[in-house]
Protein backbone atom coordinates (compact mmCIF):
# COMPACT_ATOMS: atom_id res chain seq x y z
CA UNK A 1 0.00 0.00 0.00
CA UNK A 2 1.26 3.21 -0.56
CA UNK A 3 2.76 5.22 2.19
CA UNK A 4 4.21 8.28 3.71
CA UNK A 5 5.95 8.33 7.38
CA UNK A 6 8.05 11.35 8.33
CA UNK A 7 9.67 10.00 11.63
CA UNK A 8 9.91 13.42 13.29
CA UNK A 9 6.87 14.45 15.26
CA UNK A 10 8.69 17.89 16.31
CA UNK A 11 12.29 19.35 15.12
CA UNK A 12 13.49 22.14 16.76
CA UNK A 13 16.79 24.03 15.93
CA UNK A 14 17.90 27.29 16.11
CA UNK A 15 17.71 30.36 13.74
CA UNK A 16 20.88 29.87 11.25
CA UNK A 17 21.07 26.00 11.75
CA UNK A 18 20.58 23.74 8.98
CA UNK A 19 17.32 21.94 8.65
CA UNK A 20 16.55 18.67 7.67
CA UNK A 21 13.01 17.45 7.41
CA UNK A 22 12.97 13.78 6.61
CA UNK A 23 10.54 11.75 4.71
CA UNK A 24 10.12 8.43 3.17
CA UNK A 25 7.29 7.11 1.35
CA UNK A 26 6.41 3.30 0.11
CA UNK A 27 4.67 3.20 -3.83
CA UNK A 28 4.89 0.92 -6.81
CA UNK A 29 5.70 2.73 -9.44
CA UNK A 30 7.32 6.34 -10.08
CA UNK A 31 6.64 8.25 -7.33
CA UNK A 32 5.41 11.95 -7.44
CA UNK A 33 5.99 14.02 -4.31
CA UNK A 34 5.39 17.21 -2.68
CA UNK A 35 5.89 19.04 0.25
CA UNK A 36 2.84 21.07 1.78
CA UNK A 37 3.27 23.81 4.65
CA UNK A 38 1.04 24.79 6.82
CA UNK A 39 2.19 28.32 8.76
CA UNK A 40 0.13 29.23 11.95
CA UNK A 41 -3.49 29.80 10.98
CA UNK A 42 -2.90 29.55 7.37
CA UNK A 43 -4.33 27.03 5.06
CA UNK A 44 -1.96 24.48 3.79
CA UNK A 45 -0.04 25.39 0.69
CA UNK A 46 2.25 23.83 -1.72
CA UNK A 47 6.11 24.63 -0.60
CA UNK A 48 8.04 22.49 -3.43
CA UNK A 49 7.40 19.43 -5.47
CA UNK A 50 10.49 17.16 -6.58
CA UNK A 51 9.58 17.05 -10.71
CA UNK A 52 9.93 21.05 -10.88
CA UNK A 53 13.27 20.53 -8.89
CA UNK A 54 12.65 24.56 -7.82
CA UNK A 55 14.08 25.84 -4.80
CA UNK A 56 11.31 27.57 -2.61
CA UNK A 57 12.36 30.07 0.34
CA UNK A 58 15.28 28.55 0.45
CA UNK A 59 13.88 25.09 0.87
CA UNK A 60 14.95 21.82 -1.73
CA UNK A 61 14.55 18.60 -1.38
CA UNK A 62 16.05 15.62 -3.27
CA UNK A 63 14.10 12.40 -4.23
CA UNK A 64 16.65 9.43 -3.35
CA UNK A 65 14.61 6.08 -4.64
CA UNK A 66 17.36 3.46 -3.47
CA UNK A 67 16.24 4.85 -0.18
CA UNK A 68 12.56 5.86 -1.24
CA UNK A 69 13.34 9.16 0.37
CA UNK A 70 12.68 12.94 -0.27
CA UNK A 71 13.89 14.74 2.43
CA UNK A 72 13.29 18.36 2.83
CA UNK A 73 16.46 20.42 3.57
CA UNK A 74 17.28 24.19 4.07
CA UNK A 75 20.89 25.64 5.02
CA UNK A 76 20.26 28.31 7.42
CA UNK A 77 16.83 28.03 9.05
CA UNK A 78 14.69 31.34 9.95
CA UNK A 79 12.57 31.98 12.30
CA UNK A 80 9.65 32.38 9.87
CA UNK A 81 9.96 28.55 8.88
CA UNK A 82 8.30 27.89 11.84
CA UNK A 83 4.88 25.54 10.43
CA UNK A 84 4.20 22.46 10.32
CA UNK A 85 5.00 20.59 7.07
CA UNK A 86 3.62 17.65 5.96
CA UNK A 87 5.37 15.24 2.76
CA UNK A 88 2.97 13.74 0.35
CA UNK A 89 2.51 11.41 -2.47
CA UNK A 90 0.25 11.86 -5.31
CA UNK A 91 -1.61 8.51 -5.49
CA UNK A 92 -1.59 7.35 -9.18
CA UNK A 93 -3.38 10.98 -9.78
CA UNK A 94 -6.51 9.66 -8.54
CA UNK A 95 -5.38 11.19 -4.34
CA UNK A 96 -2.70 12.01 -2.19
CA UNK A 97 -1.42 9.98 0.69
CA UNK A 98 0.34 12.44 3.28
CA UNK A 99 2.42 11.84 5.93
CA UNK A 100 1.73 12.36 10.09
CA UNK A 101 3.53 15.81 9.51
CA UNK A 102 6.91 17.48 11.49
CA UNK A 103 6.03 20.64 13.41
CA UNK A 104 9.40 22.47 12.59
CA UNK A 105 10.43 25.06 15.73
CA UNK A 106 12.76 27.26 14.50
CA UNK A 107 14.22 29.04 18.02
CA UNK A 108 15.74 32.89 18.04
CA UNK B 1 -9.81 35.00 -6.70
CA UNK B 2 -11.60 33.19 -3.87
CA UNK B 3 -10.17 29.33 -4.62
CA UNK B 4 -11.44 26.70 -2.71
CA UNK B 5 -14.34 28.22 -0.10
CA UNK B 6 -15.42 26.03 3.05
CA UNK B 7 -18.49 26.63 5.57
CA UNK B 8 -18.48 26.38 8.43
CA UNK B 9 -15.17 27.78 9.99
CA UNK B 10 -15.92 26.72 13.46
CA UNK B 11 -18.90 24.36 14.44
CA UNK B 12 -19.65 22.81 17.45
CA UNK B 13 -22.29 19.66 17.80
CA UNK B 14 -23.69 17.14 20.11
CA UNK B 15 -23.09 13.31 20.04
CA UNK B 16 -26.31 12.25 17.72
CA UNK B 17 -26.62 15.61 15.69
CA UNK B 18 -26.05 16.00 12.08
CA UNK B 19 -24.43 18.53 9.79
CA UNK B 20 -23.13 19.23 6.53
CA UNK B 21 -19.98 20.95 5.23
CA UNK B 22 -19.75 23.02 2.52
CA UNK B 23 -16.72 23.23 -0.28
CA UNK B 24 -17.15 24.88 -2.94
CA UNK B 25 -14.26 25.83 -5.98
CA UNK B 26 -14.16 28.34 -8.52
CA UNK B 27 -11.24 27.20 -10.77
CA UNK B 28 -12.46 24.52 -13.01
CA UNK B 29 -11.16 22.25 -11.26
CA UNK B 30 -12.44 18.15 -11.95
CA UNK B 31 -11.04 16.32 -8.54
CA UNK B 32 -12.00 17.39 -5.00
CA UNK B 33 -11.79 16.02 -1.43
CA UNK B 34 -12.42 15.80 1.47
CA UNK B 35 -9.46 15.26 4.75
CA UNK B 36 -9.64 15.21 8.23
CA UNK B 37 -6.47 16.54 10.27
CA UNK B 38 -5.88 15.34 13.24
CA UNK B 39 -2.92 15.37 15.49
CA UNK B 40 -0.13 12.98 15.19
CA UNK B 41 -2.19 11.64 11.90
CA UNK B 42 -1.49 14.20 9.50
CA UNK B 43 -4.23 14.60 7.20
CA UNK B 44 -6.37 11.74 6.29
CA UNK B 45 -8.73 10.81 2.87
CA UNK B 46 -12.33 10.89 4.17
CA UNK B 47 -13.36 10.53 0.45
CA UNK B 48 -13.12 12.12 -2.62
CA UNK B 49 -14.70 13.29 -6.21
CA UNK B 50 -11.94 12.57 -9.32
CA UNK B 51 -15.19 14.22 -11.58
CA UNK B 52 -18.19 15.15 -11.39
CA UNK B 53 -20.66 12.72 -11.20
CA UNK B 54 -18.18 10.20 -9.39
CA UNK B 55 -17.37 9.52 -6.15
CA UNK B 56 -14.49 7.48 -3.93
CA UNK B 57 -14.37 6.31 -0.39
CA UNK B 58 -10.88 7.37 1.27
CA UNK B 59 -8.87 5.97 4.29
CA UNK B 60 -12.12 7.02 6.70
CA UNK B 61 -14.94 7.46 5.49
CA UNK B 62 -16.93 5.73 7.96
CA UNK B 63 -19.77 7.56 9.45
CA UNK B 64 -19.65 10.18 6.41
CA UNK B 65 -21.30 10.95 3.44
CA UNK B 66 -20.22 13.57 0.52
CA UNK B 67 -21.96 14.52 -2.88
CA UNK B 68 -20.57 16.11 -5.64
CA UNK B 69 -23.40 18.49 -6.09
CA UNK B 70 -21.54 19.94 -9.90
CA UNK B 71 -18.71 20.92 -10.85
CA UNK B 72 -17.70 23.64 -8.03
CA UNK B 73 -19.41 21.84 -4.67
CA UNK B 74 -18.55 19.12 -3.00
CA UNK B 75 -20.71 18.61 0.57
CA UNK B 76 -18.99 16.51 3.49
CA UNK B 77 -21.95 15.16 5.60
CA UNK B 78 -22.33 13.35 8.71
CA UNK B 79 -25.50 11.76 9.64
CA UNK B 80 -24.79 11.09 13.35
CA UNK B 81 -21.50 12.91 14.99
CA UNK B 82 -19.44 10.83 17.17
CA UNK B 83 -16.60 12.58 19.86
CA UNK B 84 -14.15 10.59 17.70
CA UNK B 85 -14.91 13.14 14.62
CA UNK B 86 -13.27 15.81 16.36
CA UNK B 87 -11.45 16.83 14.15
CA UNK B 88 -10.10 19.66 11.54
CA UNK B 89 -12.02 18.99 7.75
CA UNK B 90 -9.90 20.22 5.09
CA UNK B 91 -11.71 20.26 1.37
CA UNK B 92 -9.32 20.84 -1.60
CA UNK B 93 -9.04 20.59 -5.25
CA UNK B 94 -7.34 20.34 -8.23
CA UNK B 95 -7.68 20.04 -11.90
CA UNK B 96 -6.70 16.32 -11.97
CA UNK B 97 -4.03 15.50 -13.91
CA UNK B 98 -1.00 13.72 -12.15
CA UNK B 99 0.95 15.45 -10.15
CA UNK B 100 -1.13 18.43 -10.31
CA UNK B 101 -0.87 20.58 -6.87
CA UNK B 102 -4.00 20.11 -4.10
CA UNK B 103 -5.64 23.99 -3.50
CA UNK B 104 -6.75 23.94 0.06
CA UNK B 105 -9.89 25.36 1.79
CA UNK B 106 -9.19 27.11 5.41
CA UNK B 107 -10.42 24.31 7.13
CA UNK B 108 -13.57 23.81 9.55
CA UNK B 109 -12.86 23.25 13.38
CA UNK B 110 -14.93 20.38 14.06
CA UNK B 111 -16.07 19.57 17.88
CA UNK B 112 -18.65 16.85 18.36
CA UNK B 113 -19.44 16.65 22.69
Amino acid sequence: AQRVTQPEKLLSVFKGAPVELKCNYSYSGSPELFWYVQYSRQRLQLLLRHISRESIKGFTADLNKGETSFHLKKPFAQEEDSAMYYCALDNYGQNFVFGPGTRLSVLP
Amino acid sequence: NAGVTQTPKFQVLKTGQSMTLQCAQDMNHNSMYWYRQDPGMGLRLIYYSASEGTTDKGEVPNGYNVSRLNKREFSLRLESAAPSQTSVYFCASRYGATNEKLFFGSGTQLSVL
